[in-house]
């Protein structure tokens, strides 16, 4: 059964460029969620993706987009990177959406650093 | 801003002794209630979850919801030094938010 699996592992980009973040939900799953974890904090939503919609979306500025396809899996897009963007980008997935909150279940996660 | 709050520790615990973490949360509407570990440089894996006021057992894991006074908080037993990771608490009315982790460490 596989798990959530998110690639690349680490990137190391420069201020300004872009990057683009993949990730497979764990087989059975259909609801992607992204999250940015800076060092010492716990996870901040960025958004998630249902039916390759835009469900939910936290407090990122439009620089963030993200786009789902049809065999579920996701990218999340990063543009004109800043320094602060420097973090641990995790993809988590579950199971359904609008009809109560199942637990995620987390990919291994891209640590981007932005110099 | 709909929050959640823990404590960010370190927590020490000696080992075989109880460890008892806690949360409260801001959204009144939060309906499902979580806590994951969170070992250094890892990503975060699923312990329990929670949706109903009470108490929710798993193994040496206990699970606790007050919705009244806004309160989660878990209860691991018999601590072990592979417990020693952190632990996030996270909440939800629709979306998972996230507190900051509390850091727990189980002393020989």
């Amino acid at each position: 059964d596989a798990g959530v699996t998110q690639s690349p592992t680490h990137l190391i980009k420069t201020r300004g460029q872009q990057v683009t973040l993949r990730c497979s939900p764990k087989s059975g799953h259909d609801t992607v969620s992204w999250y940015q974890q800076a060092l010492g904090q716990g996870p901040q939503f960025i958004f998630q993706y249902y039916e390759e919609e835009e469900r939910q979306r936290g407090n990122f500025p439009d620089r963030f987009s993200g786009h789902q396809f049809p065999n579920y899996s996701s990218e999340l897009n990063v543009n004109a990177l800043l320094l602060g963007d420097s973090a641990l980008y995790l993809c988590a997935s579950s199971l359904g959406w609008g009809q109560g909150t199942k637990p995620l279940h987390f990919g291994n996660g891209t640590r981007l650093t932005v110099t | 801003q709909k929050e959640v709050e823990q404590n960010s520790g370190p927590l020490s615990v000696p080992e075989g002794a109880i460890a008892s973490l806690n949360c409260t949360y801001s959204d009144r509407g939060s309906q499902s209630f979580f806590w994951y570990r969170q070992y250094s440089g890892k990503s975060p894996e699923l312990i329990m979850f929670i949706y109903s006021n009470g108490d929710k057992e798993d193994g040496r894991f206990t699970a606790q919801l007050n919705k009244a006074s806004q309160y989660v908080s878990l209860l691991i037993r018999d601590s072990q030094p592979s417990d020693s990771a952190t632990y996030l608490c996270a909440a939800s009315e629709s979306k998972i938010i996230f507190g900051s982790g509390t850091r727990l460490s189980i002393r020989p």
